[in-house]
């Protein structure tokens, strides 16, 4: 069963706004990642947070962890049609070095 | 440096055949990861491999499947009597072990495997 679930599954939007997509997860975790991939390609990894941090910025991405609702959330500013790609969160168990990863945001956003 | 590969890109073999599929791992990286990824679907872990340790294989979904790393590095996942419900992307990944549980990983572009 995956750890961290994504929400919302799909999300379309013009040019210029802002993409915010949410991951839940179940267990403690020592970190959280955010996780890219365009169409037929692997995954490419964008930002890690780790559990005693509670925002991180990274470019026109932002990150936030709410380690008390087992939450995170990656917000996208300024989308760009070059944004279009599903995102995956992925966590892994205190003491596990094996990431597990939700069935992703798939994002479209339109020029 | 090469990222990490994966081949062939796509596969397309009969049900009840062997496949074969190939990861080369980013040079000087222990961790190597298999997972599968089905239409729609999240990535689901199969195997892991941590240098010399024995790998972790709790996610393999069958004794049809095995897979091993020769020398610390090349990884060769092998699908025995290939079903149907096989068909997916499987995907490799590599990693530095840093401190613990921080393990970014670096993704193969995948092998698209048909199984008709």
């Amino acid at each position: 069963s995956q750890q961290g679930e994504e929400d919302p599954q799909a999300l379309s939007i013009q040019e210029g706004e802002n993409a915010t997509m949410n991951c839940s997860y179940k267990t403690s975790i020592n970190n959280l990642q955010w996780y890219r991939q365009n169409s037929g390609r692997g995954l490419v990894h964008l930002i890690l947070i780790r559990s005693n941090e509670r925002e991180k910025h990274s470019g026109r991405l932002r990150v936030t962890l709410d380690t008390s609702k087992k939450s995170s959330s990656l917000l996208i500013t300024a989308s760009r049609a070059a944004d279009t790609a599903s995102y995956f969160c992925a966590t892994a168990k205190g003491g596990s070095y094996i990431p597990t990863f939700g069935r992703g945001t798939s994002l479209i956003v339109h020029p | 440096g090469a990222g990490v590969s994966q081949s062939p890109s796509n596969k397309v073999t009969e049900k009840g055949k062997d496949v074969e599929l190939r990861c080369d791992p980013i040079s000087g990286h222990t961790a190597l990861y298999w997972y599968r990824q089905s239409l729609g679907q999240g990535l689901e872990f199969l195997i892991y491999f941590q240098g010399n340790s024995a790998p972790d294989k709790s996610g393999l979904p069958s004794d049809r499947f095995s897979a091993e790393r020769t020398g610390g590095s090349v990884s060769t996942l092998t699908i025995q009597r290939t079903q149907q419900e096989d068909s997916a992307v499987y995907l490799c990944a590599s990693s530095l072990l840093l401190e613990t549980g921080r393990h970014i990983q670096y993704f193969g572009a995948g092998t698209r495997l048909s199984v008709l």
